[in-house]
């Protein structure tokens, strides 16, 4: 069975400091997309980052970052200096075809002032 | 541009009725998938429609049913409402259905309480 596991239900981080956010998955498949999204209390799911499996170079969006390690089926969020703002459930998902999307449990991420 | 938009907000159902949820898609696009998410869990696939025609479901009973209109916009029914159903339900739209690395853009969702 496809599934998507976040092994963290909760993370907190100082504001302005670096937090990773760990997701691992499972699949047969060898092509596929993995995202990150972030969820605010608005409940609207905001896309953050996207990384195609057959891409080997990590994506990077400003301050925000993947650690794709393919073999080991994980896929990490790291969010740099992080603000205020970024506080949200964070989802990680994949997607082995072309609709639907499998998602994690999430990751609720508290900042400290 | 105009973004997906989700109606109503929030519904209070009773077990056993029926309930029709509806959306509209962002312009341009022609792809729209449903997502229920419970409570403190990610969401789930229920189904998604492409130029009017239902393309992929995930693990859902019959008594999900959607449609896609001509203009792309969409409505999710459930028959014979169940105190599980409670939810907020997600609408997503994209352009084109045969990339999976076209970006789903999500709809503020729709609340549903089953009582």
């Amino acid at each position: 069975a496809q599934t998507v596991t976040q092994s963290q239900p909760e993370m907190s981080v100082q504001e302005a400091e670096t937090v990773t956010l760990s997701c691992t998955y499972d699949t047969s498949e060898s092509d596929y997309y993995l995202f990150w999204y972030k969820q605010p209390p608005s409940r609207q799911m905001i896309l953050v980052i996207r990384q195609e499996a057959y891409k080997q170079q990590n994506a990077t969006e400003n301050r925000f970052s993947v650690n794709f390690q393919k073999a080991a089926k994980s896929f990490s969020l790291k969010i740099s200096d992080s603000q205020l703002g970024d506080a949200a459930m964070y989802f990680c998902a994949y997607r082995p075809g072309h609709y639907q999307l499998i998602w994690g449990a999430g990751t609720k991420l508290i900042i400290k002032p | 541009e105009t973004g997906v938009t989700q109606s109503p907000t929030h519904l209070i159902k009773t077990r056993g009725q029926q309930v029709t949820l509806r959306c509209s898609s962002q312009s341009g696009h022609n792809t729209v998938s449903w997502y229920q998410q419970a409570l403190g869990q990610g969401p789930q696939f229920i189904f998604q429609y492409y130029r009017e025609e239902e393309n992929g479901r995930g693990n859902f009973p019959p008594r999900f049913s959607g449609l896609q209109f001509p203009n792309y916009s969409s409505e999710l029914n459930v028959n014979a409402l169940e105190l599980d159903d409670s939810a907020l339900y997600l609408c997503a739209s994209s352009a084109g259905s045969t990339s999976g690395r076209n970006e789903q853009f999500f709809g503020p969702g729709t609340r549903l309480t089953v009582l």
